[in-house]
């Protein structure tokens, strides 16, 4: 069955940088893409970019380009989103996602990763 | 990037059917999907495509629409459907979430 299992929640100081990871199991790693999308706390969804696995290619929303990196390990099917510069505007919980396509919806989601920013 | 306006909050009786609403800012044809979340949960699918059921979905749930107008319907609501909805669009620009509207039964 398909899992995305994120890493666990990170407590992390201002101005630092965070690497949370998605693995995935249960499907071909490279058929699908993977989106990032954070939740601040009680409110709605943001869409933060995919990747491509199999190509590496990357596509952001515009607002999180100077925020977020994604990378993936294809030997380990993992996929990552390193947050830098951290403020308290990052602390959220932090979802991973597949899409079949880029156009596509979201059909599993990861279990969510709480990041806190504080000092 | 497009908007997406949904209600607030709904609160029905169980056993009654609800029509919960998605409004965008301009044309995302048909590529509108639908997510139930529930507290401390991740979101969960409901409905691809403006009117596509997903998988394990119960027949309760529907969708219609197109253009800009968007509608998730549950009929009959049972109690386990308190959650908060939201739709999502992926035709213009940077994927979009609607604010999500909480449902609650009376």
């Amino acid at each position: 069955q398909v899992n995305l299992l994120q890493s666990g929640a990170a407590l992390v100081k201002p101005g630092a940088s965070v690497k949370l990871s998605c693995k995935a199991s249960g499907y071909t790693f490279t058929d699908y893409y993977i989106h990032w999308v954070k939740q601040s706390h009680g409110k709605s969804l943001e869409w933060i970019g995919y990747i491509n696995p199999n190509s590496g290619y990357t596509n952001y929303n515009e607002k999180f380009k100077s925020k977020a990196t994604l990378t993936v390990d294809k030997s380990t099917n993992t996929a990552y989103m390193e947050l830098s510069r951290l403020t308290s505007e990052d602390s959220a919980t932090y979802y991973c996602t597949r899409s079949v396509s880029a156009g596509g919806w979201f059909a599993y989601w990861g279990q969510g990763t709480l990041v806190t920013v504080s000092s | 990037d497009t908007v997406l306006t949904q209600s607030p909050a709904l609160a029905v009786s169980p056993g009654e059917r609800v029509t919960i609403s998605c409004k965008a800012s301009e044309s995302v044809s048909t590529r509108m999907h639908w997510y139930q979340q529930k507290p401390g949960q991740q979101p969960k699918l409901l409905i691809y495509k403006a009117s596509n059921l997903a998988s394990g979905v119960p027949a309760r749930f529907s969708g219609s629409g197109s253009g800009t107008d968007f509608t998730l319907t549950i009929d009959p609501v049972e109690a386990d459907d308190t959650a908060t909805y939201f739709c999502q669009q992926s035709w213009n620009g940077p994927r979009t979430f609607g604010g999500g509207t909480k449902l609650e039964l009376k």
